[in-house]
């Protein structure tokens, strides 16, 4: 079974410019989110979709990022404009349902703002 | 809200030590636990979880048990090999924090051989 794929690898970019990152989850997996890991830190959620509609984006700075899910299956995440404080790894992961079954996570997306 | 507490790293031990990597908890009801590693290079895996008190996760070797008196569950393994050099992470999910999965800041262990 193929895993989460995300891509770019890395990226590197100059501040006000923007980015975008996307993902595709492990098939058939209905749950999708997005995660921002800064160095030191463990991830931090920004948004959960559950298919095309979002569950929870408290934590996602809507004044400059914003994501959406294609049809239930791929996710893009854009930042516009970047910050140097946006400099981190980008994490997409995907589970089957909701509570109770594992998270599957891509490599992440690292990204510096210069 | 939830919230994870694991200790510092980075943790240096020789191989065939025995290892502990400290996590506390606060949430409200029971929410379920797990310990998620990331190897040098991949991705964040599950290693272990815990769905309710008294629970014990395991897995290559490596075993945490879900403790409600003192909102624990403390990462711990017999004999580390230097494959185990990674950074491991703390999470909660569920009760106080939706399915939202809460992490610790993760800690780094270096295993010489």
């Amino acid at each position: 079974e193929a895993g989460v794929a995300q891509s770019p690898r890395y990226k590197i970019i100059e501040k006000r410019q923007s980015v975008a990152f996307w993902c595709n989850p492990i098939s058939g997996h209905a749950t999708l989110y997005w995660y921002q890991q800064i160095l030191g830190q463990g991830p931090k959620l920004l948004i959960q979709f559950q298919n095309n509609g979002v569950v929870d984006d408290s934590q996602l700075p809507k004044d400059r990022f914003s994501a959406e899910r294609l049809k239930g299956v791929d996710s893009t995440l854009k930042i516009q404009p970047a910050k140097l404080e946006d400099s981190a790894v980008y994490l997409c992961a995907s589970r089957q349902g909701s509570g109770g079954y594992e998270q599957y996570f891509g490599p992440g997306t690292r990204l510096t703002v210069t | 809200g939830n919230s994870v507490t694991q200790m510092e790293g980075p943790v240096t031990l020789s191989e065939e030590a025995f290892l502990t990597i400290n996590c506390t908890y606060t949430a409200t009801g029971y929410p379920s636990l797990f310990w998620y590693v990331q190897y040098p290079g991949e991705g964040l895996q599950l290693l272990l979880k815990a769905t309710k008190a008294d629970d014990k996760g395991s897995n290559k070797g490596f075993e945490a048990t879900y403790r409600k008196e003192t909102t624990s569950f403390h990462l711990e393994k017999g004999s580390v090999q230097v494959s185990d050099s990674a950074v491991y992470f703390c999470a909660t999910e569920g009760d106080g924090g939706g399915f939202k999965t809460i992490f610790g800041a993760g800690t780094r262990l270096f295993v010489k051989a």
